[in-house]
């Protein structure tokens, strides 16, 4: 069964950079879908973009462009997300989701979330 | 840019049916999914391919997506249903809808 672990809270500098991890255990991760998904303090979801690292071009949603990174390292089956230029309206909960072929590539499996604290 | 539109909240009482909408321009030309979050949780996809459910879904959950509007469906609605639930369909990239926060009275 596919398990997403992420790595721990961060508080960071207006203007500084964060990257958050996603393990991945199970199979298939190279050709597996990874999203990224992030949800500020009572707001909803908004999608960050993603990545299939067989193919390593990632995809961002156009207010992200140029801010983001995603990255995926197949030896530890590990997806990342790295966001500069740090402003208060970045503090949220950061997700990575991976599809599930078997649901018409919804998003089935979800990591436990992350947050990202922005603050001076 | 393309938006999916829900309504902010909803209110059911016990035991009834709670529908909740998701409408955008472009629904009749992709599937719709819906996911249920609750307050400190991840989001559990409810409904996939506009009317389908994982496994492990009670079948009080259903779907549907006629033109420009999907709509979510709790018939019989439980206590423990009360949650924020989220469209979400793709363009070119993943939209997700603002969410509804789902109040069981």
């Amino acid at each position: 069964q596919v398990q997403l672990v992420q790595s721990g809270a961060e508080v960071k500098k207006p203007g500084s950079s964060v990257k958050v991890s996603c393990k991945a255990s199970g199979d298939t991760f190279s050709s597996s879908i990874l999203s990224w998904v992030r949800q500020a303090p009572g707001q909803g979801l908004e999608w960050m973009g993603r990545i299939v690292p067989l193919f390593d071009t990632p995809k961002y949603a156009q207010k992200f462009q140029g801010r983001v990174t995603i990255t995926a390292d197949e030896s530890t089956s590990t997806v990342y997300i790295d966001l500069s230029s740090l402003t208060s309206e970045d503090t949220a909960i950061y997700y990575c989701a991976r599809e599930h072929r078997a649901y018409s590539y919804a998003y089935y499996f979800w990591g436990q979330g992350t947050l990202v604290t922005v603050s001076s | 840019s393309y938006e999916l539109t829900q309504p902010p909240s909803v209110s059911v009482s016990p035991g009834q049916t709670a529908s909740i909408t998701c409408s955008g321009d472009k629904l009749e030309y992709g599937y719709i999914s819906w996911y249920q979050q609750k307050p400190g949780q991840s989001p559990v996809l409810i409904i996939y391919q506009d009317d389908k459910r994982p496994s492990g879904i009670p079948e009080r959950f259903s779907g549907s997506n006629s033109g420009n509007t999907a709509t979510l469906t709790i018939s019989g609605t439980q206590a423990m249903d009360e949650a924020d639930y989220y469209c979400q369909a793709w363009d070119t990239t993943t939209l997700f809808g603002g969410g509804t926060k789902l109040t069981v009275l």
